[in-house]
């Protein structure tokens, strides 16, 4: 079974610093992996997702994240924080190539981002 | 384009009530999910389908019933509301054909049972 373990349930940036939202995997085979955002009384929606190829992958709104296969890890950064950031963050991850699609999610990390 | 649509969005039970949310999507995907969110422990996977007819448990099934009779529609019922199912609900959907893997969530319901 996959798991994901967010460290950090609350981050504080000042706007303009650097984000860095940690995400770490246990999965016995290479997994598919997500970064979705929550912003207040909103579902979820997608910010960046892994699933073969390049490592470092681009999503939108500035974020980043890159899976290190050797660290279990896909780390979400982004070079300025903007005080639109301010959300909670869900790293997730699914097994490729199986029936069932479903996500598991981490706790989650609610950014808040200072002026 | 309406996506994935949930209803109600906010619901007050008493202990013992019954209620059906519903999930709709207009995306023709095959899959759908149910989810809950509890303060600390992110979105936890209720039941799923994997198409019209079909349904299976997730993690945290017990207390819930789903069907799946119409393949945009996927309902999540409690026969028999407890304090322990104040949460939110988040039903989602995806592709078949095209295994992107994403998920495309609604905006939620928000149920308490008092």
């Amino acid at each position: 079974a996959q798991s994901v373990t967010q460290l950090g349930s609350h981050v504080s940036v000042s706007e303009g610093a650097l984000v860095l939202l940690r995400c770490n995997y246990s999965s016995s085979v290479p997994p598919y992996l997500f970064w979705y955002v929550q912003y207040p009384n909103q579902g979820l929606q997608l910010l960046l997702k892994y699933t073969t190829g390049a490592t470092l992958v681009k999503g939108i709104n500035g974020f980043e994240a890159e899976f290190k296969k050797s660290e279990t890890s896909f780390h979400l950064t982004k070079p300025s924080a903007h005080m639109s950031d301010a959300a909670e963050y869900f790293c997730a991850v699914r097994k490729p190539n199986t029936g069932r699609r479903a996500l598991t999610f981490g706790s989650g990390t609610r950014l808040q981002v200072q002026p | 384009n309406a996506g994935v649509t949930q209803t109600p969005k906010f619901r007050v039970l008493k202990t013992g009530q019954s209620m059906t949310l519903l999930c709709a999507q207009d995306m023709n995907h095959e899959y759908m999910y149910w989810y809950r969110q509890d303060p600390g422990m992110g979105l936890r996977l209720i039941h799923y389908s994997v198409g019209e007819g079909t349904t299976a448990k997730g993690e945290v099934p017990d207390g819930y019933n789903v069907s799946r009779l119409k393949k945009q529609n996927f309902l999540l019922g409690l026969e028999s509301a407890a304090p322990s199912q104040t949460s939110v609900y988040f039903c989602a959907s995806s592709y078949q054909t095209a295994d992107t893997g994403e998920l495309f969530f609604g905006e939620g319901s928000r149920l308490t049972v008092l």
